[in-house]
């Protein structure tokens, strides 16, 4: 069947630039997963939905970020005022439920470049 | 101090080798253990899964975990060049966060 799929997989835009970033999780998967890998490391938590609320958003690194789940399928996740530093490839997963050791299958990420 | 902490390598290997992955956590709370494999510009895919501590076997791949020593390590035997890729170590705990905290990544290569 279809793994996760998100979209653009690459995406060029400019310092102070808005960027949205779209996530298609597995069609029966109630948890969605927001990641972002940097160069040379894990990918790192941003934010878990279970459904169409945000169960955790611990790992946001400001206020520029946010995500959102409206009819807890697709999720978009939005970064504004875009930085530098936010240049990673951000990875979304998703699994069955949300439960301790539930496996996640991730998408193949999305490249974000800012200059 | 990361929660996991993971050889970043790189590591080189003839083929046919057996080759010895490790990772250390400090979070005695982990109590689900991942190895996934990242080819260049893919996403992570799940190789192997253990609870607690043990050994899982699964074909040329065995992945170990010893709670007391904090300890994950992964195995491949009669390692293969299409085995050349990223692994990852990953964990969580059975409490209320859900979040994988992974390791930086091993980048593995094996030559034919």
């Amino acid at each position: 069947g279809a793994g996760v799929s998100q979209t653009p997989s690459n995406k060029v835009t400019e310092k102070g630039k808005y960027v949205e970033l779209r996530c298609d999780p597995i069609s029966g998967h109630t948890a969605l997963y927001w990641y972002r890998q940097s160069l040379g490391q894990g990918p790192e938590f941003l934010i878990y939905f279970q459904g169409t609320g945000a169960a955790d958003d611990s790992g946001l690194p400001n206020d520029r970020f946010f995500a959102v789940r409206p009819e807890g399928s697709v999720s978009t996740l939005k970064i504004q005022r875009t930085e530098r530093g936010d240049s990673a490839v951000y990875l979304c997963a998703s699994s069955l439920m949300a439960s301790g050791g539930e496996t996640q299958y991730f998408g193949p990420g999305t490249r974000l470049l800012v200059l | 101090q990361k929660e996991v902490e993971q050889d970043p390598g790189p590591l080189s290997v003839p083929e046919g080798a057996i080759v010895s992955l490790n990772c250390t956590y400090s979070n005695s709370a982990f109590q689900y253990f991942m190895w996934y494999r990242q080819y260049s510009r893919k996403g992570p895919e799940l190789l192997m899964y253990t609870y607690s501590s043990g050994n899982k076997e699964d074909g040329r791949f065995t992945a170990q975990v010893d709670k007391s020593s904090k300890y994950i390590s992964l195995f491949i035997r009669d390692s293969q060049p299409s085995d050349s890729a990223t692994y990852l170590c990953a964990t969580s705990s059975s409490g209320s966060a859900r979040q994988l905290t992974f390791g930086s990544g091993t980048q593995l290569t094996v030559l034919p």
